[in-house]
């Protein structure tokens, strides 16, 4: 079955731009969490959503912001974007049912770089 | 490829030889720890998990430890091959969500 695919793989932005980044789960799955990753604060969580609501929050600013499509896809924005948001920004999926009893699965990630 | 971390730890071996990934974990409500891999330009991939029940698992070629007094797990690969390079991270999991939290990593470096 096909995995975790997320789009676009590479862009580049501009600092005070706004991005829109993508992640299409497995299929059946309901949970989609998006995580950042740094060479500075390596893996860090930012939300996860399952059926369309957003179920936990990590520690970022109100600029990071995500959805959920009754397709389970998601999406995360970030506004305003400064340069220490260049990082490689990853969706996971899982079934999600029961909080903490799935693997999640990694997607391939979407590498954003901010001049 | 593409970094996952400067100045991450380091663990050389060579081929065949075992490895022994350590990780010390923070919160001890934590009831379920993964071990994932990745590597270069690719996602992290789940290897192995254990809940806080268990002080031992194993799967293929890979066993996971868990010390909960220490607060400590370990990852130990068996005959470790060229393909086993890669970044090696612990995480561990609250059961109020799937929010995962991240150790720092260990690059893994296979001389053969």
């Amino acid at each position: 079955k096909a995995g975790v695919t997320q789009t676009p793989r590479y862009l580049i932005k501009t600092r005070g731009q706004q991005v829109t980044l993508s992640c299409s789960p497995i299929s059946g799955h309901r949970s989609v969490s998006w995580y950042q990753q740094t060479p500075g604060q390596g893996l860090q969580f930012l939300f996860e959503y399952f059926s369309e609501t957003q179920r936990n929050k990590g520690n970022f600013p109100g600029r990071f912001s995500g959805r959920q499509f009754s397709n389970s896809r998601s999406e995360m924005n970030v506004s305003t974007l400064e340069l220490g948001d260049s990082a490689l920004y990853l969706c996971a999926s899982s079934f999600g049912v029961t909080p903490g009893a799935n693997v999640l699965t990694f997607g391939a990630g979407s590498r954003l770089t901010v001049l | 490829g593409e970094s996952v971390g400067l100045h991450l730890p380091t663990l050389s071996v060579q081929e065949g030889d075992n490895s022994i990934i350590n990780c010390a974990y923070s919160n001890s409500a934590s009831d379920y720890f993964i071990w994932y891999k990745q590597e270069s330009g690719k996602g992290p991939q789940f290897i192995i998990d254990i809940r806080s029940n268990m002080d031992k698992r194993q799967g293929q070629r890979v066993t996971v430890l868990l010390n909960k007094t220490v607060k400590h797990l370990s990852l130990q690969i068996a005959a470790t091959q060229p393909g086993d390079s890669a970044v090696y991270f612990c995480a561990e999991l609250h059961n109020a969500g799937n929010m995962l939290t991240f150790g720092g990593g260990t690059r893994l470096m296979v001389k053969p």
